[in-house]
């Protein structure tokens, strides 16, 4: 049974970094074709893809935050990290992590975290 | 970037109604187009892959067509458990874009 948890601050304050764990288990992120995503979602708002990490180390940013953005993974520890520089209230948001199964081409996120709300705010 | 949009953007449906949404791809993705259900409070799960192949344990009366820009996922009798915002995806290039999602309201 694959699980996935977010986890990391519920306030920041703006121009502060941001850094969120996503632990998982039920997978691991070193079998081929493997990732994990980001996506984001604003208060009453849609859905906004982030980050996403594969078993290889690729790793994929949304172009308009790749300069805000890292993302990581600690296969050891069953986790992967993303980071978000220079947090403004804009940011305020529920972020969730996601499984991308392994596939012989491109996948979908089959199975999510429950989310982690976070606040910006002085 | 690829630009995915819904419509409509809401609508009131009754139990027992059968009913479509429609994404539409600013560009050609294949068939690279998922479609989720999200209720308020939870995160979203998938229910459609593949444009049109069934999520394991997502009930039969879900079903998703379409190829290249223009997509639809039809749920044919709506149950109570149905009324939910749906969003759909591609998958076929990055940035990986949801659509804006679309509110199935109880009329």
């Amino acid at each position: 049974q694959i699980t996935l948890k977010e986890s990391g601050p519920t306030l920041v304050k703006p121009t502060q970094t941001l850094t969120l764990t996503c632990t998982f288990s039920g997978f691991s992120l070193s079998t081929s074709g493997v990732g994990v995503g980001w996506i984001r979602q604003p208060p009453g708002k849609a859905l906004e893809w982030l980050a996403l990490i594969y078993w290889n180390d690729d790793k994929r940013y949304s172009p308009s935050l790749k300069s805000r953005l890292t993302i990581t993974k600690d296969t050891s520890k069953n986790q992967v990290v993303l980071t978000m520089t220079n947090m403004d209230p804009v940011d305020t948001a529920t972020y969730y992590c996601a499984h991308s199964p392994s596939s012989t081409g491109p996948s979908a996120f089959d199975i999510w975290g429950q989310g982690t709300m976070v606040t910006v705010s002085s | 970037a690829i630009r995915m949009t819904q419509s409509p953007s809401s609508f009131s449906a009754s139990t027992g109604d059968r009913v479509t949404i429609t994404c539409r791809a600013s560009q050609g993705i294949s068939s690279y187009l998922a479609w989720y259900q999200q209720k308020p409070g939870k995160a979203p799960k998938l229910l459609i892959y593949a444009a049109s192949t069934l999520q394991s344990g997502v009930p039969s009366r879900f079903s998703g067509s379409g190829s290249g820009t223009d997509f639809t996922l039809t749920i044919s009798c709506l149950q109570s458990e149905d009324f939910a915002t749906y969003y759909c995806q591609q998958y076929y290039s990055y940035p990986r874009a949801f659509g804006q999602g679309t509110k199935v309201e109880i009329k």
